[in-house]
């Protein structure tokens, strides 16, 4: 299967801070890219999806100015987390696909997110 | 009504039985039906993939789809403790640019 790596595996930060997730596709080309959230015992919610060189599609609910996507390669897509607050804290994961029919979605590791 | 249904659970079988997950979704749209197994603390994992009415078996697992009942399900034969996980069902329209819902997961415990 395709891989999906994602870094940090794990961020512990100030009120305030800001928090940058990197999420690469090491062995294919990535035209969509998508970035999840997940509280402890829920599903994962869609925050956007990113398609390479264009501005990313952000799901009802979701702040652009706060969830800073880029997707500025076919390999690449950051999630930077702008002045981040404890409500924040979760388990952000990304996933990559392909652009065919029925491609599947590739994870991420994931990124455990906790604002003090 | 949620795009994407399943029972939390959690599930319980002895080890050596069959699990049998199941999913519902509302979207008829959907084209592609994933099933993906999630230990706590990590990421998703893929299992299953089923884009056709009817079984698809994969080693101890089955995916089947009814596309008129809009109803997807995984059986796990022979269940094992180490398949003690929250199981994901995932739908998706197609075209690998769309997004994919997923459902909250059953949490399976595989008794030994």
């Amino acid at each position: 299967g395709a891989v999906v790596s994602q870094h940090p595996s794990r961020v512990i930060c100030k009120s305030g801070t800001s928090v940058k997730i990197e999420c690469r596709s090491l062995d294919f080309q990535a035209t969509t890219m998508f970035w999840y959230r997940q509280f402890p015992k829920q599903s994962l919610m869609l925050m956007a999806t990113s398609n390479e060189g264009s501005k990313a599609t952000y799901e009802q609910g979701v702040e652009k100015d706060k969830f800073l996507i880029n997707h500025a390669s076919l390999t690449l897509s950051t999630l930077t987390v702008t002045s981040a607050h404890p409500e924040d804290s979760s388990f952000y994961i990304c996933s990559a696909s392909r652009r065919a029919a029925n491609e599947k979605l590739f994870f991420g590791s994931g990124t455990q997110l906790s604002v003090l | 009504q949620k795009e994407v249904e399943q029972n939390s659970g959690p599930l319980s079988v002895p080890e050596g039985a069959i699990a049998s997950l199941n999913c519902t979704y509302s979207d008829r749209g959907s084209q592609s039906f994933f099933w993906y197994r999630q230990y706590s603390g990590k990421s998703p994992e893929l299992i299953m993939s089923i884009y056709s009415n009817g079984d698809k078996e994969d080693g101890r697992f089955t995916a089947q789809l009814n596309k008129a009942s809009q109803y997807v399900s995984l059986l796990i034969r022979d269940s094992q403790p180490s398949d003690s996980a929250t199981y994901l069902c995932a739908v998706r329209r197609s075209g690998g640019y769309q997004k994919v819902t997923f459902g909250i997961g059953t949490k399976l415990q595989v008794i030994p």
